[in-house]
């Protein structure tokens, strides 16, 4: 089956630093692929769509400096987190279409975990 | 505005027993509804998904889920529930649409705990 691979599942971070997190899928093509963050005991919210070769588009309130978003080839997708701040602590999952017009399955990484001191 | 509602944040069932996993949702258009299980520190497993034809769906690991379009809701359940099925389970809704065609809704998830 589809696999998305996401890198890596945990980081610790400075406050005022920058971390990537890497977002990838093994054995299909992904145009299109998705950024959420997950705060504990909470649902999925979703960031920001990221598309192949094109700006990504980002969720109402979500800070397009804070969260930049990469993806510049068919299997892979970048988040980086700018000047991080404690409070961007959360576990960020990524997720991509594993079928060419993603009617039905939507894969989802293993998430990463970030921790900001 | 499109919703999913898990009214449950946890649901507590002995070893052996059935199992469900409430679900309700509210969208304009054609639901695409789906269930997924997350473990502690992992991303979003894949259960099942209902897109059209039976309303009984069955998924991995023994699941399966009913939909009902006149209650708008689509529970999850398990004849036989296992202790190695207690995790955190999402009932997410995708809409379609030129607009809103990639977008997930997830409800808040539910904590399912099975007793040995």
């Amino acid at each position: 089956g589809a696999v998305v691979s996401q890198h890596p599942s945990w980081v610790i971070c400075k406050s005022g630093t920058s971390v990537k997190i890497e977002c990838r899928s093994l054995d299909f093509q992904a145009t299109t692929m998705f950024w959420y963050r997950q705060f504990p005991k909470q649902s999925l919210m979703l960031m920001a769509t990221s598309n192949e070769g094109s700006k990504a588009t980002y969720e109402q309130g979500v800070e397009k400096d804070k969260f930049l978003i990469n993806h510049a080839s068919l299997t892979l997708s970048t988040l980086t987190v700018t000047s991080a701040h404690p409070e961007d602590s959360s576990f960020y999952i990524c997720s991509a279409r594993d079928s060419p017009t993603g009617y039905y399955g939507y894969t989802f990484g293993s998430g990463t975990r970030l921790t900001v001191v | 505005a499109q919703s999913v509602a898990q009214p449950e944040d946890q649901v507590n069932v002995a070893e052996g027993n059935p199992l469900t996993v409430k679900c309700t949702y509210s969208v304009s258009g054609n639901p695409y509804l789906f269930w997924y299980v997350q473990y502690p520190n992992r991303g979003l497993q894949f259960l099942l998904k209902y897109i059209t034809g039976d309303n009984l769906v069955k998924g991995s690991y023994g699941f399966e889920a009913e939909f009902n379009k006149s209650q708008t809701s689509f529970h999850l359940k398990k004849p036989s529930a296992l202790v190695s099925d207690s995790a955190l389970y999402f009932c997410a809704v995708r809409v379609g649409g030129v607009y809103n065609f990639n977008k997930f809704y997830f409800g808040s998830g539910t904590k399912l705990n099975v007793k040995p």
